[in-house]
């Protein structure tokens, strides 16, 4: 299975900041790559696919980018609706498989 | 536009074999593949399997053993079953649409929590 390691676990900051999420994979996913933030008590959404395409209705303060085995997920002005955990996974060889995480709280 | 729903008992026996259906509405469920993934409370996710709409599915090795997927296309409709249940088993239960090669999962059920225990 490829594995996929975000960082950091969890992350403090302002409204207004840039917030940068990493995701490696254990071996290429070439740019299969997808990102989800999830709020308390929902469903994840689906936010940058294919490692820097923003998925439709998405804010234009969310970017991805990267190839290979590294990926940043990028808000580039955090709001307050912003505050979530975020997820990255891997569609390049099965079992499709998700980091463990970046939850995103208020400083 | 296309929404999913989860139904199924939220209480399951350890042993016992979990059930659940989701409805896909608001559109076909033809050409898609469609997945089941889960969630432990306050853990991260993972991918149980999918089934496509010409019945083909595929298996995340550590539950296929235990994974069963159909669809039911006259209802728009596809299930998941997991036999042999163990509290280690109680989790968030999301189905969505995709889980192909290179592609994604978007969009998701509610999700339905469902909880081992005798």
């Amino acid at each position: 299975d490829i594995q996929m390691t975000q960082s950091p676990s969890s992350l403090s900051a302002f409204v207004g900041d840039r917030v940068t999420i990493t995701c490696r994979a254990s071996q290429s996913v070439n740019n299969y790559l997808n990102w989800y933030q999830q709020k308390p008590g929902k469903a994840p959404k689906l936010l940058i696919y294919t490692a820097s395409s923003l998925q439709s209705g998405v804010p234009s303060r969310f970017s991805g980018s990267g190839s290979g085995t590294d990926f940043t997920l990028t808000i580039s002005s955090l709001q307050p609706e912003d505050f979530a955990a975020y997820y990255c996974q891997q569609s390049y060889s099965t079992p499709w498989t998700f980091g463990q995480g970046t939850k995103v709280v208020i400083k | 536009q296309v929404q999913l729903q989860e139904s199924g008992p939220g209480l399951v026996k350890p042993s016992e074999t979990l059930s659940l259906t989701c409805i896909v509405s608001g559109g076909s469920i033809s050409n898609y593949y469609w997945s089941w993934i889960r969630q432990p409370l306050g853990k991260g996710l993972e991918w149980i399997g999918h089934v496509y709409y010409t019945g083909a599915t595929d298996y995340n090795p550590s539950l296929k053993s235990r994974v069963t997927t159909a669809v039911d296309t006259s209802n728009n409709q596809f299930s998941l079953k997991l036999s042999s249940v163990t509290p280690a088993d109680t989790a968030v239960y999301y189905c969505a649409r995709g889980g192909d090669w290179k592609n994604w999962f978007d969009p998701w059920g509610q999700g339905t929590l469902v909880t081992v225990s005798s």
